[in-house]
């Protein structure tokens, strides 16, 4: 069955970096377009980025882009986010999540960011 | 990009049918066919539940419908059930980004 797990989250510091990867299984990564898709502590969902299945592209919401890059390594069944700039307004969990059918077929179990000084 | 309009709470009693509504615009949930709807139990990740309007993935109970009128997407589910207590999120396709979500709503089952 399709797995999504999300790791690389953790407590960072405004203004610092981090990496999420999530690895895929299960299913046909290199076919798949993927999601980043997060949720603060307490409110909604909110898409974050997307990209292509063969990494050619990407699309960014607007609370994100210049900060973060969505990536991929179909070789290793594994997706990237690359997260700049960290501002404490990005404290979430980060969601991996599979498009199929322009839906959110699949999701991770989350991991959390906490950007706190 | 605005989030897509829901009500922050329904409730409803066992048995019961209730309708969850998601109000957009043209550039979205009004001019494609590409609305769908996600269950999330606190702590958890979300499910799909229904998607391209109005299409159930394998396993979602057919108490579980979807519907959509110009700019206005629903979801309905019937007989209603002690485990549907939930909170529930609409998201769209949009012109200008390829996903927007609704600000989500909390189904209480009394």
């Amino acid at each position: 069955q399709v797995q999504l797990v999300e790791s690389g989250g953790g407590v960072v510091q405004p203004g610092r970096s981090l990496r999420l990867s999530c690895a895929a299984s299960g299913f046909t990564f290199s076919s798949s377009p993927m999601h980043w898709v997060r949720q603060a502590p307490g409110r909604g969902l909110e898409w974050v980025t997307l990209l292509s299945y063969d990494g050619s592209i990407t699309y960014y919401a607007d609370s994100v882009r210049g900060r973060f890059t969505i990536s991929r390594d179909n070789s290793k069944n594994t997706l990237y986010l690359q997260m700049n700039s960290l501002r404490p307004e990005d404290t979430a969990v980060y969601y991996c999540v599979r498009d199929r059918a322009m839906s959110f077929d699949s999701w991770g179990q989350g991991t959390l960011v906490t950007v706190s000084s | 990009q605005s989030a897509l309009t829901q009500p922050a709470s329904v409730s409803g009693s066992p048995g019961q049918s209730i309708t969850i509504s998601c109000i957009g615009t043209s550039t979205d949930v009004g001019g494609y066919t590409h609305v769908s709807w996600y269950q999330q139990y606190p702590g958890k990740a979300p499910k799909l539940m229904i998607y391209e309007i109005s299409n159930r993935p394998s396993g979602v109970s057919n108490r579980f419908s979807g519907s959509k009128s110009g700019n206005t997407a629903s979801l309905t589910i019937s007989g209603l059930q002690a485990e549907d207590e939930a909170d529930y999120y609409c998201s769209s396709y949009t012109n200008r980004n390829p996903r927007v979500f609704g600000g989500g709503t909390k189904l209480t089952v009394l």
